[in-house]
Protein backbone atom coordinates (compact mmCIF):
# COMPACT_ATOMS: atom_id res chain seq x y z
CA UNK A 1 0.00 0.00 0.00
CA UNK A 2 1.17 3.39 -1.25
CA UNK A 3 1.76 5.40 1.88
CA UNK A 4 3.77 7.97 4.48
CA UNK A 5 4.65 7.11 7.29
CA UNK A 6 5.75 8.91 10.63
CA UNK A 7 7.01 7.86 14.40
CA UNK A 8 6.19 8.89 16.75
CA UNK A 9 2.74 9.37 16.73
CA UNK A 10 2.78 10.80 19.58
CA UNK A 11 5.38 12.25 21.60
CA UNK A 12 6.15 13.81 25.20
CA UNK A 13 9.40 15.54 25.94
CA UNK A 14 10.97 18.09 28.17
CA UNK A 15 12.57 21.42 27.31
CA UNK A 16 16.31 21.20 25.39
CA UNK A 17 15.97 16.90 25.08
CA UNK A 18 16.87 16.16 21.63
CA UNK A 19 14.34 14.13 19.71
CA UNK A 20 13.84 13.16 15.86
CA UNK A 21 10.52 12.01 14.45
CA UNK A 22 10.99 9.82 11.60
CA UNK A 23 9.37 10.59 8.26
CA UNK A 24 9.70 7.41 5.71
CA UNK A 25 7.25 6.91 1.89
CA UNK A 26 7.50 3.96 -0.81
CA UNK A 27 6.14 5.86 -3.41
CA UNK A 28 9.76 6.71 -5.03
CA UNK A 29 8.70 10.20 -4.64
CA UNK A 30 11.40 13.22 -5.07
CA UNK A 31 9.55 15.91 -2.77
CA UNK A 32 9.31 15.30 0.65
CA UNK A 33 8.05 18.23 2.93
CA UNK A 34 7.60 18.52 7.08
CA UNK A 35 4.26 21.19 7.82
CA UNK A 36 3.32 21.88 12.10
CA UNK A 37 -0.27 22.56 12.31
CA UNK A 38 -1.04 25.16 14.58
CA UNK A 39 -4.68 26.08 15.75
CA UNK A 40 -5.60 29.43 13.87
CA UNK A 41 -2.34 29.31 11.81
CA UNK A 42 -3.03 26.69 9.54
CA UNK A 43 -0.50 24.38 7.84
CA UNK A 44 3.07 25.93 7.65
CA UNK A 45 5.94 24.71 6.01
CA UNK A 46 8.96 23.84 7.72
CA UNK A 47 11.63 22.25 5.46
CA UNK A 48 10.93 20.67 2.19
CA UNK A 49 13.43 19.00 0.32
CA UNK A 50 13.63 17.77 -3.57
CA UNK A 51 15.99 15.14 -3.53
CA UNK A 52 18.63 13.37 -1.52
CA UNK A 53 20.85 15.74 -0.66
CA UNK A 54 18.77 18.65 -1.64
CA UNK A 55 16.64 20.66 0.80
CA UNK A 56 15.40 23.85 1.57
CA UNK A 57 13.95 26.14 4.07
CA UNK A 58 10.29 26.77 4.61
CA UNK A 59 8.23 29.18 6.62
CA UNK A 60 9.23 28.63 10.12
CA UNK A 61 12.78 26.70 10.03
CA UNK A 62 13.91 28.25 13.39
CA UNK A 63 14.31 25.74 15.60
CA UNK A 64 14.10 22.67 13.21
CA UNK A 65 16.97 20.27 11.15
CA UNK A 66 16.46 17.54 8.37
CA UNK A 67 18.45 15.58 6.60
CA UNK A 68 17.77 13.41 3.31
CA UNK A 69 20.28 10.81 3.05
CA UNK A 70 17.60 8.58 1.24
CA UNK A 71 15.14 9.15 -1.11
CA UNK A 72 12.29 7.00 1.13
CA UNK A 73 12.86 9.24 4.07
CA UNK A 74 13.11 12.12 5.78
CA UNK A 75 13.75 13.13 9.36
CA UNK A 76 12.98 16.03 10.91
CA UNK A 77 15.41 16.92 14.02
CA UNK A 78 14.92 19.35 17.03
CA UNK A 79 17.93 19.57 18.76
CA UNK A 80 16.88 21.29 21.37
CA UNK A 81 13.19 21.34 21.44
CA UNK A 82 11.15 24.55 23.40
CA UNK A 83 7.61 24.44 24.36
CA UNK A 84 6.61 26.56 21.67
CA UNK A 85 7.58 23.98 19.29
CA UNK A 86 4.37 21.81 20.68
CA UNK A 87 2.15 21.38 17.55
CA UNK A 88 1.09 18.99 15.15
CA UNK A 89 3.37 17.65 12.64
CA UNK A 90 2.80 16.14 9.08
CA UNK A 91 5.38 15.06 6.56
CA UNK A 92 4.59 14.66 3.35
CA UNK A 93 5.54 13.60 -0.16
CA UNK A 94 4.70 13.84 -3.78
CA UNK A 95 6.36 12.94 -7.29
CA UNK A 96 8.11 15.66 -9.42
CA UNK A 97 6.10 17.25 -11.24
CA UNK A 98 2.69 16.13 -9.64
CA UNK A 99 0.34 18.13 -8.03
CA UNK A 100 -0.75 15.63 -5.06
CA UNK A 101 0.98 15.78 -1.92
CA UNK A 102 0.32 12.87 0.00
CA UNK A 103 0.31 13.08 3.78
CA UNK A 104 1.48 10.84 6.84
CA UNK A 105 -0.74 10.30 9.53
CA UNK A 106 0.94 13.49 11.98
CA UNK A 107 2.77 13.50 15.05
CA UNK A 108 1.26 15.17 18.34
CA UNK A 109 4.49 16.89 19.86
CA UNK A 110 4.12 18.44 23.49
CA UNK A 111 6.84 19.89 24.91
CA UNK A 112 6.92 20.20 28.28
CA UNK B 1 6.63 36.14 -2.39
CA UNK B 2 3.04 33.60 -2.18
CA UNK B 3 0.27 34.04 0.16
CA UNK B 4 -2.92 32.28 0.57
CA UNK B 5 -5.90 33.66 2.71
CA UNK B 6 -8.95 32.21 3.91
CA UNK B 7 -10.79 34.67 5.70
CA UNK B 8 -13.28 32.41 8.04
CA UNK B 9 -11.73 30.36 10.30
CA UNK B 10 -15.19 28.80 10.96
CA UNK B 11 -18.33 28.79 8.66
CA UNK B 12 -21.21 26.98 10.25
CA UNK B 13 -24.51 26.25 7.55
CA UNK B 14 -27.23 23.95 7.75
CA UNK B 15 -27.82 20.84 6.10
CA UNK B 16 -28.67 21.39 2.73
CA UNK B 17 -28.10 24.96 1.88
CA UNK B 18 -25.27 26.21 -0.12
CA UNK B 19 -21.58 26.78 1.15
CA UNK B 20 -18.73 28.75 0.10
CA UNK B 21 -15.04 28.64 1.41
CA UNK B 22 -13.26 31.76 0.36
CA UNK B 23 -9.29 31.88 -0.49
CA UNK B 24 -7.65 34.49 -1.68
CA UNK B 25 -3.76 34.36 -3.66
CA UNK B 26 -0.87 36.12 -3.88
CA UNK B 27 1.37 34.86 -6.27
CA UNK B 28 3.99 36.35 -9.11
CA UNK B 29 3.65 33.13 -11.48
CA UNK B 30 0.66 31.55 -13.07
CA UNK B 31 -0.96 30.05 -9.79
CA UNK B 32 -1.06 26.04 -9.37
CA UNK B 33 -3.96 26.08 -6.71
CA UNK B 34 -5.45 23.39 -4.68
CA UNK B 35 -7.81 22.07 -2.16
CA UNK B 36 -7.05 19.72 0.83
CA UNK B 37 -9.67 18.47 3.30
CA UNK B 38 -9.24 16.94 6.43
CA UNK B 39 -11.60 14.86 8.30
CA UNK B 40 -11.75 14.66 11.75
CA UNK B 41 -8.89 12.87 13.18
CA UNK B 42 -7.66 11.59 9.76
CA UNK B 43 -4.87 12.76 7.66
CA UNK B 44 -5.28 15.48 4.85
CA UNK B 45 -5.95 14.53 1.22
CA UNK B 46 -6.55 16.44 -1.86
CA UNK B 47 -10.08 17.47 -2.67
CA UNK B 48 -9.67 19.50 -5.47
CA UNK B 49 -7.24 20.54 -8.02
CA UNK B 50 -7.63 24.12 -10.44
CA UNK B 51 -6.62 22.61 -13.26
CA UNK B 52 -9.13 19.51 -13.35
CA UNK B 53 -12.09 22.07 -13.11
CA UNK B 54 -13.88 18.81 -11.91
CA UNK B 55 -16.68 18.33 -9.20
CA UNK B 56 -15.72 15.94 -6.06
CA UNK B 57 -18.16 15.44 -3.64
CA UNK B 58 -19.97 18.08 -4.89
CA UNK B 59 -17.62 20.82 -4.46
CA UNK B 60 -16.22 22.73 -7.39
CA UNK B 61 -13.85 25.52 -7.11
CA UNK B 62 -13.10 28.30 -10.44
CA UNK B 63 -10.08 29.71 -10.77
CA UNK B 64 -10.38 33.72 -10.89
CA UNK B 65 -7.47 35.55 -12.24
CA UNK B 66 -8.86 38.55 -12.17
CA UNK B 67 -9.59 39.01 -8.56
CA UNK B 68 -7.22 35.96 -7.56
CA UNK B 69 -9.42 33.85 -5.85
CA UNK B 70 -10.16 30.18 -6.04
CA UNK B 71 -13.16 29.83 -3.92
CA UNK B 72 -14.76 26.22 -2.85
CA UNK B 73 -18.43 25.90 -3.11
CA UNK B 74 -21.17 23.43 -3.22
CA UNK B 75 -24.99 24.28 -3.88
CA UNK B 76 -26.08 21.76 -0.77
CA UNK B 77 -24.04 20.90 2.28
CA UNK B 78 -24.34 17.98 3.95
CA UNK B 79 -23.32 16.57 7.42
CA UNK B 80 -21.05 14.16 6.50
CA UNK B 81 -19.11 17.87 4.80
CA UNK B 82 -18.19 19.11 8.13
CA UNK B 83 -14.16 18.67 8.20
CA UNK B 84 -11.58 21.68 7.89
CA UNK B 85 -10.45 22.63 4.81
CA UNK B 86 -7.31 24.27 3.15
CA UNK B 87 -6.43 26.15 -0.03
CA UNK B 88 -3.03 25.43 -0.97
CA UNK B 89 -0.95 27.12 -3.74
CA UNK B 90 1.93 24.61 -4.82
CA UNK B 91 4.01 24.97 -7.56
CA UNK B 92 4.32 20.94 -9.69
CA UNK B 93 8.24 22.30 -9.72
CA UNK B 94 9.47 23.56 -6.61
CA UNK B 95 9.05 22.30 -3.34
CA UNK B 96 8.05 25.35 -1.43
CA UNK B 97 4.01 25.24 -0.27
CA UNK B 98 1.63 27.67 1.16
CA UNK B 99 -1.35 26.36 2.95
CA UNK B 100 -3.95 28.97 4.22
CA UNK B 101 -4.73 29.27 7.42
CA UNK B 102 -7.68 26.75 7.26
CA UNK B 103 -11.41 26.87 7.50
CA UNK B 104 -13.32 24.40 9.45
CA UNK B 105 -17.08 23.69 8.34
CA UNK B 106 -19.74 22.46 10.42
CA UNK B 107 -22.83 21.03 8.68
CA UNK B 108 -25.71 21.21 10.90
CA UNK B 109 -28.48 18.67 10.94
Amino acid sequence: EAQVTQNPRYLITVTGKKLTVTCSQNMNHEYMSWYRQDPGLGLRQIYYSMNVEVTDKGDVPEGYKVSRKEKRNFPLILESPSPNQTSLYFCASRRRGSDEQYFGPGTRLTVT
Amino acid sequence: AQRVTQPEKLLSVFKGAPVELKCNYSYSGSPELFWYVQYSRQRLQLLLRHISRESIKGFTADLNKGETSFHLKKPFAQEEDSAMYYCALIPTNAGKSTFGDGTTLTVKP
